[in-house]
């Protein structure tokens, strides 16, 4: 157990689907993280919160969409994917105060995510 | 852009035996340096940060080590088990909360 909890560990999905990837964590962080990995691929930064509080977004295509109700929650919501959106999304979380050579990430199991 | 490398790619060792992974990084700018451990269809494991005012930290049998200026990076891993199979990935620590990824290093150890 990681303090860091994703649902659904797998998930098949048509390209018309809606569909929610969920995230919790139970470590008192309060910045969370999206990181896509592909194949063959270094995991690729989606998006942050820090104090719920979205803080980054890189160039990532709007069929994606995260949430992030409270500092223990992030969602991200997916519409019309496309087969290469097929991969490994990681969750994670840190603490945003303090000092940033500190900053250490806890990872998530991730949802294996296959778009048909 | 940072970018970060890892070689090799893929290791193969016998058990018992030291090894060492290295990880390199184009912008020496960086806040931190961390080690991870996935293992197949899993997250990441954290193993070691080492700040960037830092030269080294060691857990237990692992031991990294970081050169800022020279944008290098080693992870010695000491009498290896066939436990410590899977991929180990570094990470070099930015501004604004960046973290990027090297592809990793997957790592057997054979009995």
């Amino acid at each position: 157990e990681t303090g860091v909890t994703q649902t659904p560990r797998h998930l098949v999905m048509g390209m018309t689907n809606k569909k929610s990837l969920k995230c919790e964590q139970h470590l008192g962080h309060n910045a969370m993280y999206w990181y896509k990995q592909s194949a063959k691929k270094p995991l690729e930064l989606m998006f942050v919160y820090s104090l719920e509080e979205r803080v980054e977004n890189n160039s990532v295509p709007s069929r994606f969409s995260p949430e992030c109700p409270n500092s223990s929650h992030l969602f991200l919501h997916l519409h019309t994917l496309q087969p290469e959106d097929s991969a490994l999304y990681l969750c994670a979380s840190s603490q945003a105060r303090g000092t940033v050579q500190r900053r250490k990430l806890f990872f998530g199991s991730g949802t294996q995510l296959s778009v048909l | 852009k940072q970018e970060v490398t890892q070689i090799p790619a893929a290791l193969s060792v016998p058990e018992g035996e030291n090894l060492v992974l290295n990880c390199s990084f184009t912008d020496s700018a960086i806040y931190n340096l961390q080690w991870f451990r996935q293992d197949p269809g899993k997250g990441l494991t954290s193993l070691l940060l080492i700040q960037s005012s830092q030269r080294e930290q060691t857990s237990g049998r692992l031991n990294a080590s970081l050169d800022k200026s020279s944008g290098r990076s080693t992870l010695y891993i000491a009498a290896s088990q066939p436990g410590d199979s899977a991929t180990y990935l570094c990470a070099a620590g930015g501004s604004n909360y960046k973290l990027t990824f090297g592809k990793g290093t997957l790592l057997t150890v054979n009995p």
